[in-house]
Protein backbone atom coordinates (compact mmCIF):
# COMPACT_ATOMS: atom_id res chain seq x y z
CA UNK A 1 0.00 0.00 0.00
CA UNK A 2 3.19 2.45 0.29
CA UNK A 3 3.64 1.46 -3.62
CA UNK A 4 3.69 4.65 -6.25
CA UNK A 5 3.45 2.20 -9.19
CA UNK A 6 4.91 4.62 -12.55
CA UNK A 7 4.92 4.15 -16.30
CA UNK A 8 6.31 3.70 -19.08
CA UNK A 9 9.87 2.60 -17.95
CA UNK A 10 10.96 3.90 -20.80
CA UNK A 11 9.73 6.64 -23.63
CA UNK A 12 11.01 8.13 -26.48
CA UNK A 13 9.36 11.29 -28.19
CA UNK A 14 10.72 13.63 -30.95
CA UNK A 15 11.39 17.32 -30.41
CA UNK A 16 8.41 19.63 -30.18
CA UNK A 17 6.00 16.13 -28.95
CA UNK A 18 4.31 15.67 -25.78
CA UNK A 19 5.62 13.78 -22.96
CA UNK A 20 3.77 11.96 -20.71
CA UNK A 21 4.51 10.02 -17.07
CA UNK A 22 2.14 8.19 -15.15
CA UNK A 23 1.84 6.86 -12.07
CA UNK A 24 -0.74 5.30 -9.75
CA UNK A 25 -0.86 4.85 -5.82
CA UNK A 26 -3.12 3.00 -3.24
CA UNK A 27 -2.70 4.44 -0.10
CA UNK A 28 -5.09 7.35 0.46
CA UNK A 29 -3.25 8.88 2.89
CA UNK A 30 -0.80 10.33 0.18
CA UNK A 31 -1.20 14.22 0.24
CA UNK A 32 2.42 15.51 -1.37
CA UNK A 33 3.12 14.53 -5.25
CA UNK A 34 6.19 16.01 -6.53
CA UNK A 35 7.70 15.10 -9.88
CA UNK A 36 11.92 15.02 -10.12
CA UNK A 37 14.03 14.98 -12.72
CA UNK A 38 17.67 13.69 -12.47
CA UNK A 39 20.04 13.87 -15.13
CA UNK A 40 23.44 11.17 -15.46
CA UNK A 41 25.49 11.67 -12.18
CA UNK A 42 23.29 14.07 -10.32
CA UNK A 43 20.92 13.91 -7.49
CA UNK A 44 16.79 14.39 -8.64
CA UNK A 45 16.32 17.92 -8.79
CA UNK A 46 11.78 18.89 -8.20
CA UNK A 47 10.00 20.16 -11.17
CA UNK A 48 7.03 20.42 -9.89
CA UNK A 49 4.39 19.17 -7.24
CA UNK A 50 0.66 19.05 -6.72
CA UNK A 51 -1.62 18.55 -3.61
CA UNK A 52 -5.04 16.97 -4.16
CA UNK A 53 -7.20 19.92 -3.37
CA UNK A 54 -6.18 21.04 -6.98
CA UNK A 55 -6.68 18.47 -10.38
CA UNK A 56 -4.08 20.45 -12.25
CA UNK A 57 -1.02 22.50 -12.04
CA UNK A 58 1.43 24.02 -15.05
CA UNK A 59 4.80 25.50 -14.50
CA UNK A 60 6.11 26.33 -17.65
CA UNK A 61 5.91 23.79 -20.11
CA UNK A 62 5.36 21.07 -17.22
CA UNK A 63 1.88 20.11 -15.89
CA UNK A 64 0.45 17.66 -13.45
CA UNK A 65 -2.92 16.10 -13.93
CA UNK A 66 -4.19 14.89 -10.32
CA UNK A 67 -7.08 12.28 -10.49
CA UNK A 68 -8.03 11.37 -6.82
CA UNK A 69 -10.91 9.60 -7.40
CA UNK A 70 -8.73 7.05 -9.64
CA UNK A 71 -5.89 7.33 -7.52
CA UNK A 72 -3.47 8.65 -10.41
CA UNK A 73 -1.39 11.49 -11.28
CA UNK A 74 0.73 12.53 -14.62
CA UNK A 75 3.50 14.37 -15.75
CA UNK A 76 3.02 15.86 -19.08
CA UNK A 77 5.68 17.63 -20.80
CA UNK A 78 4.86 20.04 -23.70
CA UNK A 79 6.99 21.03 -26.58
CA UNK A 80 9.69 18.54 -25.58
CA UNK A 81 13.30 19.26 -25.70
CA UNK A 82 16.53 17.22 -26.10
CA UNK A 83 17.65 18.71 -23.02
CA UNK A 84 14.56 17.15 -20.91
CA UNK A 85 16.49 13.73 -21.88
CA UNK A 86 16.68 12.72 -18.65
CA UNK A 87 14.97 10.53 -15.74
CA UNK A 88 11.91 11.36 -14.26
CA UNK A 89 10.22 10.20 -10.84
CA UNK A 90 6.79 10.33 -9.36
CA UNK A 91 6.77 10.42 -5.55
CA UNK A 92 4.15 10.69 -2.89
CA UNK A 93 4.41 11.50 1.21
CA UNK A 94 1.65 12.15 4.04
CA UNK A 95 0.98 15.07 5.73
CA UNK A 96 4.13 16.50 7.82
CA UNK A 97 6.30 13.48 6.86
CA UNK A 98 6.95 15.39 3.20
CA UNK A 99 10.78 14.58 3.85
CA UNK A 100 9.66 10.53 3.49
CA UNK A 101 8.90 10.59 -0.01
CA UNK A 102 8.23 7.01 -1.56
CA UNK A 103 9.32 7.16 -5.12
CA UNK A 104 8.07 5.80 -8.03
CA UNK A 105 10.50 3.36 -10.46
CA UNK A 106 11.26 5.87 -12.72
CA UNK A 107 10.78 6.85 -16.79
CA UNK A 108 14.48 7.06 -18.56
CA UNK A 109 13.14 9.87 -21.19
CA UNK A 110 14.53 10.50 -24.89
CA UNK A 111 14.18 13.66 -26.69
CA UNK A 112 15.37 12.74 -30.20
CA UNK A 113 16.28 16.39 -31.90
CA UNK B 1 23.17 30.17 -2.35
CA UNK B 2 25.37 26.67 -1.97
CA UNK B 3 23.35 23.61 -2.45
CA UNK B 4 23.57 20.30 -0.77
CA UNK B 5 27.27 19.01 -0.63
CA UNK B 6 27.58 15.38 -0.30
CA UNK B 7 31.28 13.85 0.63
CA UNK B 8 33.34 11.90 -0.21
CA UNK B 9 31.90 11.74 -4.04
CA UNK B 10 32.87 8.06 -4.51
CA UNK B 11 33.93 5.00 -2.14
CA UNK B 12 34.76 1.68 -2.84
CA UNK B 13 35.39 -0.23 -0.16
CA UNK B 14 35.60 -4.38 0.23
CA UNK B 15 32.82 -6.54 2.18
CA UNK B 16 33.02 -5.99 6.05
CA UNK B 17 34.65 -2.87 5.99
CA UNK B 18 32.73 0.01 7.59
CA UNK B 19 31.77 3.23 5.35
CA UNK B 20 30.24 6.87 6.95
CA UNK B 21 29.00 9.49 4.13
CA UNK B 22 28.77 13.06 4.93
CA UNK B 23 26.40 15.56 3.79
CA UNK B 24 26.14 19.48 4.15
CA UNK B 25 22.63 20.85 4.19
CA UNK B 26 21.39 23.88 3.05
CA UNK B 27 22.28 27.20 4.92
CA UNK B 28 19.36 27.53 7.46
CA UNK B 29 17.58 23.80 6.48
CA UNK B 30 17.29 21.45 9.42
CA UNK B 31 15.80 18.69 7.74
CA UNK B 32 18.01 16.37 6.23
CA UNK B 33 17.16 12.95 5.03
CA UNK B 34 18.96 10.26 3.30
CA UNK B 35 18.12 7.88 0.55
CA UNK B 36 19.46 4.64 -0.83
CA UNK B 37 19.59 4.70 -4.92
CA UNK B 38 20.14 1.31 -6.74
CA UNK B 39 18.65 -0.22 -10.41
CA UNK B 40 16.93 -2.73 -8.68
CA UNK B 41 14.81 -1.02 -5.82
CA UNK B 42 15.11 2.26 -6.97
CA UNK B 43 14.93 5.58 -4.87
CA UNK B 44 14.63 3.82 -0.97
CA UNK B 45 14.04 6.22 1.77
CA UNK B 46 16.87 5.50 4.39
CA UNK B 47 16.17 7.84 7.84
CA UNK B 48 15.50 11.48 8.36
CA UNK B 49 17.23 13.62 10.60
CA UNK B 50 15.38 16.84 12.89
CA UNK B 51 17.26 18.88 15.22
CA UNK B 52 19.94 16.13 16.09
CA UNK B 53 17.03 13.54 16.26
CA UNK B 54 15.94 10.82 14.21
CA UNK B 55 12.11 10.91 13.46
CA UNK B 56 11.89 8.33 10.87
CA UNK B 57 13.55 5.51 9.57
CA UNK B 58 12.90 3.11 6.45
CA UNK B 59 13.03 -0.57 6.25
CA UNK B 60 16.53 -0.79 6.50
CA UNK B 61 18.68 -3.06 9.16
CA UNK B 62 20.46 -1.78 12.04
CA UNK B 63 23.84 -1.51 9.80
CA UNK B 64 22.63 1.73 8.72
CA UNK B 65 22.62 4.51 10.62
CA UNK B 66 23.48 8.33 11.02
CA UNK B 67 23.41 11.15 13.03
CA UNK B 68 22.93 15.22 12.92
CA UNK B 69 25.19 17.62 14.59
CA UNK B 70 23.93 21.06 16.13
CA UNK B 71 25.17 23.00 12.63
CA UNK B 72 22.26 20.35 10.62
CA UNK B 73 25.22 18.68 8.77
CA UNK B 74 24.63 15.02 9.40
CA UNK B 75 26.51 11.35 8.48
CA UNK B 76 25.10 8.07 7.67
CA UNK B 77 27.06 4.66 8.63
CA UNK B 78 27.01 1.05 7.31
CA UNK B 79 28.94 -1.35 9.30
CA UNK B 80 29.44 -4.50 8.10
CA UNK B 81 29.41 -3.63 4.49
CA UNK B 82 27.71 -6.50 1.49
CA UNK B 83 27.91 -6.63 -1.91
CA UNK B 84 23.97 -5.46 -2.18
CA UNK B 85 24.96 -2.14 -0.39
CA UNK B 86 26.34 -0.93 -3.41
CA UNK B 87 24.44 2.14 -4.66
CA UNK B 88 24.04 6.04 -4.81
CA UNK B 89 23.55 7.45 -1.45
CA UNK B 90 21.39 10.93 -1.81
CA UNK B 91 21.07 13.01 1.20
CA UNK B 92 18.70 15.93 0.75
CA UNK B 93 17.71 18.72 2.71
CA UNK B 94 14.27 20.68 3.29
CA UNK B 95 13.06 24.13 5.48
CA UNK B 96 10.51 22.92 7.40
CA UNK B 97 8.05 25.11 6.78
CA UNK B 98 7.86 23.89 2.97
CA UNK B 99 7.63 20.27 1.31
CA UNK B 100 10.11 20.66 -0.93
CA UNK B 101 13.32 18.65 -0.64
CA UNK B 102 16.58 19.22 -2.33
CA UNK B 103 18.78 16.35 -2.77
CA UNK B 104 23.21 16.56 -3.26
CA UNK B 105 24.68 14.89 -6.15
CA UNK B 106 24.93 11.70 -4.24
CA UNK B 107 28.05 9.30 -2.81
CA UNK B 108 28.20 6.24 -5.47
CA UNK B 109 29.39 3.71 -2.92
CA UNK B 110 31.02 0.56 -4.90
CA UNK B 111 31.56 -2.52 -2.58
CA UNK B 112 33.54 -5.53 -3.60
Amino acid sequence: QQQVKQSPQSLIVQKGGISIINCAYENTAFDYFPWYQQFPGKGPALLIAIRPDVSEKKEGRFTISFNKSAKQFSLHIMDSQPGDSATYFCAASIGDSSYKLIFGSGTRLLVRP
Amino acid sequence: KAGVTQTPRYLIKTRGQQVTLSCSPISGHRSVSWYQQTPGQGLQFLFEYFSETQRNKGNFPGRFSGRQFSNSRSEMNVSTLELGDSALYLCASRRTSTDTQYFGPGTRLTVL
